[in-house]
């Protein structure tokens, strides 16, 4: 099974709102990330966790706040976002990282902020 | 810095052609290599990998050659469907780490 699951798969927000988007797998996988996708652009690495311990942060906002509360979950926490957040927001998953480590995704969180 | 690049613009093609985009890359060192695909509404899905120089990954009737003289990462296919209507991206991670690097992505129409 090489499934990644992330809910919700749509959410609209206002720009005062809190919201949470939830990443889990059951791979076992030791290394989790998030990224963003914008319409017709290839995904942008935001965050990596690497044996729950943040180990990459792209220089992403401070409204943006991820956290690693166990192997299998992964969420971003949003607050204060900016209509120009509006994105796909993806997640992966590799069995650790290095090169040969493939990335699994989900199916991503559509994000619309009002 | 580690990159990809894709061929320029959308394939558009009839069902049953043959199928080929364009993917070379920058990198030290010797990367592994990949090609994403993404539906319509939906995240990416791996299609293939190659880990060294020579290695051809394959996968749903889609193949791809690891060319280290060329650093080229081409993907063909020799009979395309309507259901292969996606983006597809090309994508390394350098060595040391596995940071995807991705090309801008190529839209492909396949027509009935």
């Amino acid at each position: 099974d090489t499934e990644v699951t992330q809910t919700p798969k749509h959410l609209v927000m206002g720009m005062t709102n809190k919201k949470s988007l939830k990443c889990e797998q059951h791979m076992g996988h030791r290394a989790m990330y998030w990224y963003k996708q914008k319409a017709k652009k290839p995904p942008e690495l935001m965050f990596v966790y690497s044996y729950e311990k943040l180990s990459i942060n792209e220089s992403v906002p401070s409204r943006f706040s991820p956290e690693c509360p166990n192997s299998s979950l992964l969420n971003l926490h949003l607050h204060a976002l900016q209509p120009e957040d509006s994105a796909l927001y993806l997640c992966a998953s590799s069995q650790d990282l290095g090169r040969d480590y493939e990335q699994y995704f989900g199916p991503g969180t559509r994000l619309t902020v009002t | 810095g580690d990159s990809v690049t894709q061929m320029e613009g959308p394939v558009t093609l009839s069902e049953e052609a043959f199928l080929t985009i364009n993917c070379t890359y920058t990198a030290t060192g010797y990367p592994s290599l990949f090609w994403y695909v993404q539906y319509p509404g939906e995240g990416l899905q791996l299609l293939l990998k190659a880990t060294k120089a020579d290695d051809k990954g394959s996968n749903k009737g889609f193949e791809a050659t690891y060319r280290k003289e060329t650093t080229s990462f081409h993907l063909e296919k020799g009979s395309v469907q309507v259901s292969d209507s996606a983006v597809y991206f090309c994508a390394l991670t350098p060595y040391g780490n596995n940071r995807l690097a991705f090309g801008k992505g190529n839209q492909v129409v396949v027509i009935p």
